[in-house]
């Protein structure tokens, strides 16, 4: 069970290029979600998802794509990245619907645009 | 939109003393969960401790426990017995039941010394 996994684990990105993060669990969990942290701001939403073909809005979403077409993975996409994205990202799972609230978060992605 | 405040960015303590990390929190929904994470140098998220709004009794997990008042709106974590491990950032999250959308606190950086 290797919860939580995401890939790469480092970038550096030059302003302009895409890329795509990846997330995957092998919990079967209903709700995956995407947050940036940044110095001094804490965690902040981008997406989320309550399902495979569900997506949403979180609190910073601009200059970032998802999609959900599995249980399992969840990708954050950067379709044209800008300096302002230079974060770590989290990849976060939690059961949903009669769990207990927990999100079990991956390892993280540090992301440098320059 | 809810939000949470940490009020001290950094704190220290000495080994095998005991330490009160604040935490405040705004909302006017009923239904909702507190949490605390533990961030250590490695960067991943750890759960430390998960508070229920409904209930009134105060969460307890081992050295760790909170002081939940909820007419104040004040969720503080208190370590025990603290331990040169339990360096780290700390950050206090809201989540309004139903929502699995955590809301941050911006963290506080806490340092054992010994």
């Amino acid at each position: 069970n290797a919860g939580v996994t995401q890939t790469p684990k480092f970038q550096v990105l030059k302003t302009g290029q895409s890329m795509t993060l990846q997330c995957a669990q092998d919990m079967n969990h209903e709700y995956m979600s995407w947050y940036r942290q940044d110095p001094g701001m804490g965690l902040r939403l981008i997406h989320y998802s309550v399902g495979a073909g569900i997506t949403d809005q979180g609190e910073v979403p601009n200059g970032y794509n998802v999609s959900r077409s599995t249980t399992e993975d969840f990708p954050l996409r950067l379709l044209s990245a800008a300096p302002s994205q230079t974060s770590v990202y989290f990849c976060a799972s939690s059961r949903g619907t009669g769990g207990s609230y927990e999100q079990y978060f991956g390892p993280g992605t540090r992301l440098t645009v320059t | 939109a809810q939000t949470v405040t940490q009020s001290q960015p950094e704190m220290s303590v000495q080994e095998a003393e005991t330490v009160t990390l604040s935490c405040t929190y705004d909302t006017s929904e009923s239904n909702y969960y507190l949490f605390w994470y533990k961030q250590p140098p490695s960067r991943q998220m750890i759960l430390v401790i998960r508070q229920e709004a409904y209930k009134q009794q105060n969460a307890t997990e081992n050295r760790f426990s909170v002081n939940f008042q909820k007419a104040a709106k004040s969720f503080s974590l208190k370590i025990s017995d603290s331990q040169l491990g339990d360096t780290a950032m700390y950050f206090c999250a809201f989540m309004q039941g139903g929502s699995e959308k955590l809301v941050f606190g911006k963290g506080t950086k806490l340092t054992v010394n010994p």
